[in-house]
């Protein structure tokens, strides 16, 4: 069964430092999205994208967030300049076009800034 | 504005026993809605979703929901719990529009007795 996967795992990083979170949708979605889980706390929705444009972004998703799909595989999200708060569970997914909100997830990637 | 309430931070049952979990939304139309189950160490998986028709939906794992709009609740419910049901469970609510991000509940972590 297709699936999304995401790399690396797990990411520690210095506060001030870029980080990018890879995803590789299942191959025939159309649309991709990111969302986070800081410990303890609800999934929050990030970002979503389509068509090589953002589609739809959350109040969390600001200056320092971006997302590209570089070739026809990848999805990844840039964090300029991680601040402590950014330390959380990053989700990819992915949804066929027709079934937008049917959204498969990726494994996480932990993010962990010092 | 939608919101998705969980209102069990953490259920323990029997293996064996049936399983309710609670799920209360807050939407203006009929929204689609969804429950996902994250086991530890691993992402989200879809259980099921109901975007319209049957207000009872048949999902993976021997898992059902009803849709009940009249209490805007969507609980997840299994007739025997199996020690592999241990995880949490996450319902979360499709906005409709252009809106594609799923909003989430905080979460029910299912604890399995012996």
């Amino acid at each position: 069964e297709p699936e999304v996967t995401q790399t690396p795992s797990h990411q520690v990083t210095q506060m001030g430092q870029e980080v990018i979170l890879r995803c590789v949708p299942i191959s025939n979605h159309l649309y991709f999205y990111w969302y986070r889980q800081i410990l303890g706390q609800k999934v929050e929705f990030l970002v979503s994208f389509y068509n090589n444009e953002i589609s739809e972004k959350s109040e969390i998703f600001d200056d320092q967030f971006s997302v590209e799909r570089p070739d026809g595989s990848n999805f990844t999200l840039k964090i300029r300049s991680t601040k402590l708060e950014d330390s959380a569970m990053y989700f990819c997914a992915s949804s066929l076009q027709g079934a937008i909100y049917e959204q498969y997830f990726g494994p996480g990637t932990r993010l962990t800034v010092t | 504005a939608q919101s998705v309430t969980q209102p069990d931070i953490h259920i323990t049952v029997s293996e064996g026993a049936s399983l309710e979990l609670r799920c209360n939304y807050s939407y203006g139309a009929t929204p689609y809605l969804f429950w996902y189950v994250q086991s530890p160490g691993q992402g989200l998986q879809l259980l099921l979703k109901y975007f319209s028709g049957d207000t009872l939906v048949q999902g993976i794992k021997g898992f059902e929901a009803e849709f009940k709009r009249s209490q805007s609740s969507f609980n997840l419910r299994k007739p025997s719990v199996h020690w592999s049901d241990a995880a949490e469970y996450f319902c979360a609510v499709g906005a409709g529009d252009s809106n594609y991000q799923l909003i989430w509940g905080a979460g029910t972590k299912l604890i399995i007795k012996p």
